[in-house]
């Protein structure tokens, strides 16, 4: 059973404009969630993370954004550069103590058009 | 500062084999973290450590999996004998304290033939 799903395979953009990638959970102790980007026999890197008693979060390009209700989380990258085309994975984790562990989406590829 | 470093890169052994991984966190990170992802599927936990301890590895597939992290540095994930299903990219993670992002080394990948 998928705990945290990205239902889009892929994404095609152009440079300039924004991008979101969207991000559904159906655990309800998820009280973390994190973005990760990744590059081709690179590891993830990570870009941005939000708490559960958040809504919003914003560094520079990057925006995420929480819908407890929906279960839903997104992450908005405005402008867009073709540098950003990567694999984006979604995670997140529970508030059980001492548990750290990171719950994956399958990713979605960002395409980046110049 | 140095990041997540991984050992190999790449192996490649048979079926009936041993493998050892290895990786070093970013230094003074007491937590450490393991990922494999097979397949091209999702990243999935194996196990994570507290300095020495292990916290949990809950997600470790069977007893053919061993990892240890001796006085808290750096670790390593045994696995013998490998079988055809052990294929896959290994991931390292490390964080500090109570801090949740956790960072990623560039992954070891195994190919068991």
């Amino acid at each position: 059973d998928q705990q945290v799903k990205q239902n889009s395979p892929s994404l095609s953009v152009q440079e300039g404009r924004i991008s979101i990638l969207n991000c559904d959970y159906t655990n309800s102790m998820f009280d973390y969630f994190l973005w990760y980007k990744k590059y081709p026999a690179e590891g993830p890197t990570f870009l941005i993370s939000i708490s559960s008693i958040k809504d919003k979060n914003e560094d520079g390009r990057f925006t995420v954004f929480l819908n407890k209700s929906a279960k839903h989380l997104s992450l908005h990258i405005v402008p867009s550069q073709p540098g950003d085309s990567a694999v984006y994975f979604c995670a997140a984790s529970t508030m059980d103590t001492g548990r750290r562990a990171l719950t994956f989406g399958s990713g979605t590829r960002l395409q980046v058009q110049p | 500062e140095a990041g997540v470093t991984q050992f190999p890169s790449h192996s490649v052994i048979e079926k009936g084999q041993t493998v050892t991984l290895r990786c070093d966190p970013i230094s003074g990170h007491d937590n450490l973290y393991w990922y494999r992802r097979v397949m091209g599927k999702e990243i999935k936990f194996l196990l994570h450590f507290v300095k020495e301890s292990k916290q949990d590895e809950s997600g470790m597939p069977n007893n053919r999996f061993l990892a240890e992290r001796t006085g808290g540095t750096y670790s390593t994930l045994k696995v013998q004998p490998a079988e055809l299903e052990d294929s896959g990219v290994y991931f390292c993670a490390s964080s500090y304290g109570w801090v949740r992002a956790q960072y990623f080394g560039p992954g070891t990948r195994l190919l068991v033939l």
